[in-house]
C-alpha cells in the first residue's frame, strides 16, 4: 500500500464549478499535511498547509480528518487557471523534513 | 533573488555512462533533496542532506549517490546509468523549520537513458 493515495484522474470540470479531492495516508504518526500544485512540466509548488481546524485560502478550502487519516481540498468557482495537478503531501513520521507525495489528481477545467 | 537551478536541464545518455545532475540553491538551506518523479509513482526520495557532509538514501537511493561538501550545492551522481532511472529529476530545499512544508523545487532535469 501506498504511503500517500489519491485518485489520479482526471477530473474535467466546467468553469465555475466546484470540485474536491480527496487523500489517504497510511502512517498515523504523520504530523504535517499539505499540497501542492503542480503545472504541466513545471515543479511542484507549495499550494497551502492543512490545519487540524481545517484553513481556507480565497476559493480553496483545506481538511485533515486524523481519525479516518483522510485529508481534503476544495475548490470552489474553479478558474481556467486552476488546471494542474494537485499532490497530497504528508511529512515522514519521524518529522525530520521529509515529505510523502502522493502521485497527484489532474484537474482540467473546462471553458 | 534567491533561487534553487538545476543543470543540465535535457540530458541524454546511455546505458552505463555515469552521470552527474548539478543542483544549487542561494536560499542557504540547510536541507537539500532529490526526487524523482515518473508517471504512476509521482515524487520518489532518492537521497537527502541536512547539511554539509551529512548524506541520507531515499526510497529509491540504489544506483545513485549524492555528496554535500557545501551549503549551496548537492550533485546527484548515477553511476552507471540504467534504462529504469530515465526519469524527470526534482531537486529541492528547505530551511530549518522542518514542519513548514514548503520545499523551494528547481525546475527539473529530464532524463533519458538509451
Amino acid at each position: 500500500r501506498k504511503e500517500v493515495e489519491q485518485d489520479p484522474g482526471p477530473f474535467n470540470v466546467p468553469e465555475g464549478a466546484t470540485v474536491a479531492f480527496n487523500c489517504t495516508y497510511s502512517n498515523s504518526a504523520s504530523q504535517s499535511f499539505f499540497w501542492y500544485r503542480q503545472d504541466c512540466r513545471k515543479e511542484p509548488k507549495l499550494l497551502m498547509s492543512v490545519y487540524s481546524s481545517g484553513n481556507e485560502d480565497g476559493r480553496f478550502t483545506a481538511q485533515l480528518n486524523r481519525a479516518s487519516q483522510y485529508i481534503s481540498l476544495l475548490i470552489r468557482d474553479s478558474k481556467l487557471s486552476d488546471s494542474a495537478t494537485y499532490l497530497c503531501v504528508v511529512s515522514s513520521s519521524s518529522n525530520t523534513g521529509k515529505l510523502i507525495f502522493g502521485q497527484g489528481t489532474t484537474l482540467q477545467v473546462k471553458p | 533573488d534567491a533561487e534553487i537551478t538545476q543543470s543540465p536541464r535535457h540530458k541524454i545518455t546511455e546505458t552505463g555512462r555515469q552521470v552527474t545532475l548539478a543542483c544549487h540553491q542561494t536560499w542557504n538551506h540547510n536541507n537539500m533533496f532529490w526526487y524523482r518523479q515518473d508517471l504512476g509513482h509521482g515524487l520518489r526520495l532518492i537521497h537527502y542532506s541536512y547539511g554539509v557532509q551529512d548524506t541520507n538514501k531515499g526510497e529509491v537511493s540504489d544506483g545513485y549517490s549524492v555528496s554535500r561538501s557545501n551549503t549551496e550545492d548537492l550533485p546527484l551522481t548515477l553511476e552507471s546509468a540504467a534504462s529504469s532511472q530515465t526519469s524527470v529529476y526534482f531537486c529541492a530545499s528547505s530551511d530549518g523549520q522542518l514542519n513548514t512544508g514548503e520545499l523551494f523545487f528547481g525546475e527539473g532535469s529530464r532524463l533519458t537513458v538509451l
